[in-house]
């Protein structure tokens, strides 16, 4: 399995309250991705990176925040977090030559 | 209309049996293709990747059709642990971040 760490693997939270995800490789993958997925949306990226401190928004990017200090860290930020951010959120990484993705094993967000 | 369609099923299928389903795509100018399959509560893994002269890995045959603008997964042999749901995956040529499209997926359930 690809070295990938998502942490905490399920939360509950209070709407308003900021959020923050992390995401870990081991892989040195030039590439990382933040998704979410939903009932009858299936997967939907978010925010991705190509590099240290070079991110891109995906296409629900509203509501959301990335950064990337390190090759091995991608973190995912909701500042204030809503309801409709309740969701399952998956971590992923690939590289530059090859259009493939390995997927962390998730984290379980409630914001009630 | 959505850029990446599956039927999301599910499909019932008998052990034993043989079961396709197909994906259709919107963006003509899509060069890459893959299959990943999805466990409930579980991350996506890839499971095979479509070529244009159609590909065949043990029990499972995938075929691209350009003209039409689908890629078929077909399983033959089910066994129960082929239960899950398989989400189509297309790229475009030149995706900026090598971002992937994903199919809302099929769910297949193989019955004793």
């Amino acid at each position: 399995d690809a070295g990938i760490t998502q942490s905490p693997r399920h939360k509950v939270t209070e709407t308003g309250t900021p959020v923050t995800l992390r995401c870990h490789q081991t892989e040195n993958h030039r590439y990382m991705y933040w998704y979410r997925q939903d009932p009858g949306h299936g997967l939907r990226l978010i925010h991705y990176s190509y590099g240290v401190k070079d991110t891109d928004k995906g296409e629900v990017s509203d509501g959301y925040s990335v950064s990337r200090s390190k090759t091995e860290d991608f973190l995912l930020t909701l500042e204030s977090a809503t309801s409709s951010q309740t969701s399952v959120y998956f971590c992923a990484i690939g590289t530059a030559d090859k259009n493939i993705q390995y997927f962390g094993a998730g984290t379980r967000l409630s914001v009630l | 209309r959505k850029e990446v369609e599956q039927d999301p099923g599910p499909f019932n299928v008998p052990e034993g049996a043989t079961v396709a389903f197909n994906c259709t795509y919107s963006n003509s100018a899509s060069q890459s293709f893959f299959w990943y399959r999805q466990d409930c509560r579980k991350e996506p893994k890839l499971l095979m990747s479509v070529y244009s002269s159609g590909n065949e890995d043990g029990r499972f045959t995938a075929q691209l059709n350009r003209a039409s603008q689908y890629i078929s997964l077909l399983i033959r042999d089910s066994k129960l642990s082929d239960s899950a749901t398989y989400l189509c995956v297309v790229i475009p040529i030149k995706a900026a971040g090598n971002k992937l499209t994903f199919g809302g997926g099929t769910r297949v359930l193989v019955k004793p």
